[in-house]
C-alpha cells in the first residue's frame, strides 16, 4: 500500500514561533487531508487539499501532487496548537491512509 | 449540523466479553467508515459502507469483528470474544461520496 511519511516526528516551539510540517507520500493521490488530534483524541479537520494552496487564519497548507508532498504551515503558534498533526491520503481506494503524525508542543 | 457522534466514549471490558459500539454519521453523508487507532500510531482503516452496503473490509477486521449499517444511517461495530490486543481507540468517520471525511470523538476500548 501507499507509504505516508511525516516529518519531523516531534517539534517543540516557543509560543509565537512559526513552523512547517511535511508529509511525503509514495504514490499518486486523489485526496489529502490534514488533521489536528487534540488531547482527548478528537480528529479535527484542518484542510482538504488534494492540490494547491489554502489558508485558514494562522494555518495554511500546500500540496504539490506531482512531487508527492504536502506542507502545513503554522504561524504565530499558540499553546492550543499543541497536539498531534496527521496527514492522510486517499488513492484509488476508498479509505484514508494516515502518516504516523507530528507531535507538536508549544511552550508558553 | 451536529457532526459525527459515537457511543459510548469509553468502554472497559474483560477479556472474552462481547462489546458493541455505535456511530451516528452526519445526516446527509452516504459513506461511513470505521478506523482503529493504537497508541502512537495513526488511524488504520477497518471497513466502510456506502449507504447500507458494506463495500470494503481491511485484513485487520478479523472474524470476531462485525459491522452493520442496517438502514443506511447509524452503524454498529461489534467485537466478539475480546482480546487484550483489541484495546484501542475506535473511530468512525463519514463523508459525501469519496470526499472529505469527518471523524467522531471515538470510543476508547480497554480490555482487561
Amino acid at each position: 500500500g501507499i507509504q505516508v511519511e511525516q516529518s519531523p516526528p516531534d517539534l517543540i516551539l516557543q509560543e509565537g514561533a512559526n513552523s512547517t510540517l511535511r508529509c511525503n507520500f509514495s504514490d499518486s493521490v486523489n485526496n489529502l487531508q490534514w488533521f489536528h488530534q487534540n488531547p482527548w483524541g478528537q480528529l479535527i479537520n484542518l484542510f482538504y487539499i488534494p492540490s494547491g494552496t489554502k489558508q485558514n487564519g494562522r494555518l495554511s497548507a500546500t500540496t504539490v501532487a506531482t512531487e508527492r508532498y504536502s506542507l502545513l504551515y503554522i504561524s504565530s503558534s499558540q499553546t492550543t496548537d499543541s497536539g498531534v498533526y496527521f496527514c492522510a491520503v486517499k488513492t484509488g481506494a476508498n479509505n484514508l491512509f494516515f502518516g504516523t503524525g507530528t507531535r507538536l508542543t508549544v511552550i508558553p | 449540523d451536529t457532526g459525527v457522534s459515537q457511543n459510548p466514549r469509553h468502554k472497559i471490558t474483560k477479556r472474552g466479553q462481547n462489546v458493541t459500539f455505535r456511530c451516528d454519521p452526519i445526516s446527509e453523508h452516504n459513506r461511513l467508515y470505521w478506523y482503529r487507532q493504537t497508541l502512537g500510531q495513526g488511524p488504520e482503516f477497518l471497513t466502510y459502507f456506502q449507504n447500507e452496503a458494506q463495500l470494503e473490509k481491511s485484513r485487520l477486521l478479523s472474524d470476531r469483528f462485525s459491522a452493520e449499517r442496517p438502514k443506511g444511517s447509524f452503524s454498529t461495530l461489534e467485537i466478539q470474544r475480546t482480546e487484550q490486543g483489541d484495546s484501542a481507540m475506535y473511530l468512525c468517520a463519514s463523508s459525501v461520496d469519496g470526499y472529505e471525511q469527518y471523524f467522531g470523538p471515538g470510543t476508547r476500548l480497554t480490555v482487561t
